[in-house]
C-alpha cells in the first residue's frame, strides 16, 4: 500500500480562490509528521507547512493551512486566495519514528499535484 | 545564509561514463540523505547518512555510491551511469535525531540526463 496518495495529479484554478489538495498517509505509527513541500518550474522543494500526529490545532502558515482528519488519515493543504504564483508542484510527505528505522530521517514522498492558477 | 547546494544543476553525459554530483551543508547537520524524482513515483530516497563514515541504502540504492568524509559534504556517486538514472536528484540535510517533526533542508536539485 501506498504511504502517502495524493489523487489529484492536477488542478486548475481561478486566481483568489480557495484550493484543497488532497494527501492520505498510511501508517501503524502513533508518531509522525506530515509536511507540504512547493516545487515550482524552477525546480526547488520549498517547505511550505508541518503537522504534527499529536498536534490538537490545524497547523496553518500564512495562506496555508493543514485540514488534520487523523481518524480519517488525511492531510489536506489549503490554499486561501490562491494567487498565480502558486502555480507550482505540490507534494505531502510524511517522517515516521518508527524504531524500526531508527536514525533515518526519512521523508516518504507522495507522487505531487500539479496546481495551475487561472488569470 | 543556510543553505544545501549541489552542483552541478545539470549534467548530460554517456552510458558508462563515471560522474559525482557533490552537495554540501553549511548547518553543521549530522543527518544529510540524497532522493531521486521521477514523474508520477514523487521523490525515493538513494542514500542516507547519519554522520561521517555512517551510511545506508535507502529505497533506491542500486546503481549509486555515496560517501561521507567529512560532515558537511554527501557526494552522490554513478559509477557507471545508465539511461534509466535520468532523473531530478535532491540532497537534503537535517539534525540528526530531531524526531518526526523536523523538516528538512533541500538543495536546488541536479537534472542528469544518461544518453
Amino acid at each position: 500500500a501506498q504511504k502517502i496518495t495524493q489523487t489529484q495529479p492536477g488542478m486548475f484554478v481561478q486566481e483568489k480562490e480557495a484550493v484543497t489538495l488532497d494527501c492520505t498517509y498510511d501508517t501503524s505509527d502513533q508518531s509522525y509528521g506530515l509536511f507540504w513541500y512547493k516545487q515550482p518550474s524552477s525546480g526547488e522543494m520549498i517547505f511550505l507547512i508541518y503537522q504534527g500526529s499529536y498536534d490538537e490545532q490545524n497547523a496553518t502558515e500564512g495562506r496555508y493551512s493543514l485540514n488534520f482528519q487523523k481518524a480519517r488519515k488525511s492531510a489536506n493543504l489549503v490554499i486561501s486566495a490562491s494567487q498565480l504564483g502558486d502555480s507550482a508542484m505540490y507534494f505531502c510527505a510524511m517522517r515516521e519514528a518508527k524504531l524500526s528505522n531508527f536514525g533515518n530521517e526519512k521523508l516518504t514522498f507522495g507522487t505531487g499535484t500539479r496546481l495551475t492558477i487561472i488569470p | 545564509e543556510a543553505q544545501v547546494t549541489q552542483n552541478p544543476r545539470y549534467l548530460i553525459t554517456v552510458t558508462g561514463k563515471k560522474l559525482t554530483v557533490t552537495c554540501s551543508q553549511n548547518m553543521n547537520h549530522e543527518y544529510m540523505s540524497w532522493y531521486r524524482q521521477d514523474p508520477g513515483l514523487g521523490l525515493r530516497q538513494i542514500y542516507y547518512s547519519m554522520n561521517v563514515e555512517v551510511t545506508d541504502k535507502g529505497d533506491v540504492p542500486e546503481g549509486y555510491k555515496v560517501s561521507r568524509k567529512e560532515k558537511r559534504n554527501f557526494p552522490l556517486i554513478l559509477e557507471s551511469p545508465s539511461p534509466n538514472q535520468t532523473s531530478l536528484y535532491f540532497c537534503a540535510s537535517s539534525r540528526q535525531g530531531g524526531g518526526y517533526s523536523l523538516s528538512a533542508f533541500f538543495g536546488q536539485g541536479t537534472r542528469l540526463t544518461v544518453v
